[in-house]
């Protein structure tokens, strides 16, 4: 079936940088999304991208939606302890989405 | 305020027991999914609808059923649980206005152990 990699699969960083994570498909998709998981919730949208050369931005966060339409990017500009958690990708294929299998960001004290 | 709510949050049952989850929408959506959750996979759908009386399998259905009486609920049925089923499962719902990406709204989950 359709996959989508994402990477890294984790992230150790220090309060105040800038963090970027990526998604690659084998297939096309018309839309990508970005989600947040914060520990024993459901993932929450935080970016969608509907077009390809796409740039989103929603406060410090900023996504691209890729010109071949196989990729997405993430950036977190000036991290927070508050951004921990772990951020998806999703491709939307009818109304179905195919998810990556996450980026973990851990912010170091 | 509209939410989408799941039951049991946490579920300890024995192997070839028959377990039912529970997903409860008040957004008035016609879309739900199940989803299950494991390390390393992210999230792999189970088993979604479009509609009252509509269900469709997902990319991981074996050992499991779902059905749609009403636009509120879809619980989710493992037959006769096994090891392998031990995970989070989390359930979604989206509305099906033309157009756009179809925001899926999540519930919190429940964390099933099949012993």
């Amino acid at each position: 079936g359709q996959q989508l990699n994402q990477s890294p699969q984790s992230m150790f960083i220090q309060e105040g940088e800038d963090v970027s994570m990526n998604c690659t498909s084998s297939s096309i998709f018309n839309t990508w999304l970005w989600y947040k998981q914060d520990p024993g919730e459901g993932p929450v949208l935080l970016i969608a991208l509907y077009k390809a050369g796409e740039l989103t931005s929603n406060g410090r966060l900023t996504a691209q939606f890729g010109i071949t339409r196989k990729d997405s990017f993430l950036n977190i500009s000036a991290s927070i302890p508050s951004d921990v958690g772990i951020y998806f990708c999703a491709g939307q294929f009818n109304y179905q989405l195919i998810w990556g299998a996450g980026t973990k960001l851990i912010i170091k004290p | 305020d509209a939410e989408i709510t799941q039951s049991p949050r946490h579920k300890i049952t024995e192997t070839g027991r028959q377990v039912t989850l529970a997903c409860h929408q008040t957004w008035n959506h016609n879309n739900m999914f199940w989803y299950r959750q494991d390390l390393g996979h992210g999230l792999r759908l189970i088993h979604y609808s479009y509609g009252v009386q509509d269900t469709n399998k997902g990319e991981v259905s074996d050992g499991y059923s779902v059905s749609r009486s009403n636009t509120e609920d879809l619980p989710l049925t493992l037959e006769s649980a096994a090891s392998s089923q031990t995970s989070v499962y989390f359930c979604a719902s989206s509305d099906s206005v033309g157009g756009n990406y179809n925001e899926q709204f999540f519930g919190p989950g429940t964390r099933l152990t099949v012993l």
